[in-house]
């Protein structure tokens, strides 16, 4: 079955440093990936969306890369700050019949 | 433009209760889904509609029910509560004029079965 895996364990690291994280995926080809924040107790908001004919995609200190051999995506956030503290979530397109599938999400923490 | 607003953001029941959950999508949004999201379980989908039709349904057992008006608010039940159940319970509309695919989500209805 189709499946999204991401590092399920939290991700901590010191203020500024570049905080990377990992969304991959088995068994179909999506044709795009999201990327959402959550904060604890909050819904999650959309981040970036990039498609599989981009290699990357940027905004502001975020960036996404998608890569379709290693069936992966990763999440970069450079110079990180302890507001970038939240769990991100990666999502592809939902399945033909509107079925919508999240990765567990990757808890990062910020330290400063 | 207003967001996503779900009601109640949160609410006590016991064990064999029922409860409802509303939704209200963002003007002009006509698929709305629904998720449960509980500690080290991730977002797991519940069911999606779209004009008044359920076009899927997640792996959840029949006490979990939904409904889709014709303004697009959507509203979810759970019948016979089990402490199971306690969750966040969360919805996300999209498909306006512009569908990007991004789905936008509401802050949720913390759900506690006592």
């Amino acid at each position: 079955s189709q499946k999204i895996e991401q590092n399920s364990e939290a991700l901590n690291i010191q203020e500024g440093k570049t905080a990377t994280l990992t969304c991959n995926y088995t068994n179909y080809s999506p044709a795009y990936l999201q990327w959402y924040r959550q904060d604890p107790g909050r819904g999650p908001v959309f981040l970036l969306l990039i498609r599989e004919n981009e290699k990357e995609k940027r905004k502001e200190r975020l960036k996404v890369t998608f890569d379709t051999t290693l069936k992966q995506s990763l999440f970069h956030i450079t110079a990180s700050q302890p507001a970038d503290s939240a769990t991100y979530l990666c999502a592809p397109p939902p399945t033909g019949t509107y079925k919508y599938i999240f990765g567990t999400g990757t808890r990062l923490k910020v330290l400063a | 433009k207003a967001g996503v607003t779900q009601t109640p953001r949160y609410l006590i029941k016991t064990r064999g209760q029922q409860v409802t959950l509303s939704c209200s999508p963002i003007s002009g949004h006509r698929s709305v889904s629904w998720y449960q999201q509980t500690p080290g379980q991730g977002l797991q989908f519940l069911f999606e509609y779209f004009s008044e039709t359920q076009r899927n349904k997640g792996n959840f057992p029949g006490r979990f029910s939904g409904r889709q008006f014709s303004n697009s608010r959507s509203e979810m039940n759970v019948s016979t509560l089990e402490l199971g159940d306690s969750a966040l319970y969360l919805c996300a509309s999209s498909g306006g004029s512009v569908n990007t695919g991004e789905l936008f989500f509401g802050e949720g209805s913390r759900l506690t079965v006592l």
